[in-house]
């Protein structure tokens, strides 16, 4: 079975510019999460979707952050603009049943 | 609110058994768990145990839920080189999880 896929896998951008992330989670997985993982730090939750339902997108900074999951499946992940605390790994994890996360190998960001 | 803390390091010699500590505040969590981050790669969900339960054992992992003082920790029998990663210790309840941040194990062979 494949696991969660996203892509890129690393990201340099100077700041003010868009960027975008894309995750494919496990099929059959309704659940997917976006994490902001600083370095030393664990994951924090950016948003969590129910299907293309965002239903806790509290810790999500709208001002310059958004996300989708059309039709329940893949998501995207959007800064625009970039700002250099930023910098940071961007993971995106799918679940079956609420208890059980599955994480995709994350999305390295870098704002010059 | 939930916080979750653990030690920054531990270093054990290849052979020996590590024990990972871990203290959470949210007495409401449903689960605790324990995960696996190698370099480079995501997180990789290790076990985890219902907050009932006072112990699970995993062929080389066992978990240890001290519930009244809110400490949880993760102990690798006969430590190999290859587990050497950061381990994340995590409470939650039905889709909402908050992590610590981190305990970097280091085996020296």
């Amino acid at each position: 079975e494949a696991g969660v896929v996203q892509s890129p896998r690393y990201k340099i951008i100077e700041k003010k510019q868009p960027v975008a992330f894309w995750c494919n989670p496990i099929s059959g997985h309704n659940t997917l999460y976006w994490y902001l993982q600083n370095l030393g730090q664990g994951p924090e939750l950016l948003i969590r979707y129910e299907n293309e339902e965002a239903v806790d997108d509290s810790q999500l900074p709208k001002d310059r952050f958004s996300a989708e999951r059309l039709k329940g499946v893949d998501s995207t992940l959007k800064i625009q603009p970039a700002e250099l605390g930023d910098s940071a790994v961007y993971l995106c994890a799918s679940s079956l049943d609420g208890i059980e996360q599955f994480f995709g190998p994350g999305t390295r960001l870098t704002v010059l | 609110g939930e916080d979750v803390e653990q030690s920054l390091f531990l270093s054990v010699r290849e052979g020996d058994s590590s024990v990972i500590n871990c203290t959470y505040t949210d007495s409401s969590s449903t689960y605790l768990y324990w995960y696996k981050q190698e370099p480079g790669a995501g997180l990789q969900l290790l076990t985890y145990i219902f907050s009932n339960m006072d112990m699970k054992q995993d062929q080389r992992l066992t978990v240890l839920l001290n519930k009244k003082d809110k400490h949880l920790s993760l102990r690798i029998a006969d430590t190999q080189t290859g587990d050497s990663a950061i381990y994340f210790c995590a409470e939650g309840g039905y889709q909402k999880v908050t992590f610590g941040t981190g305990t970097k194990l280091q085996v020296i062979p």
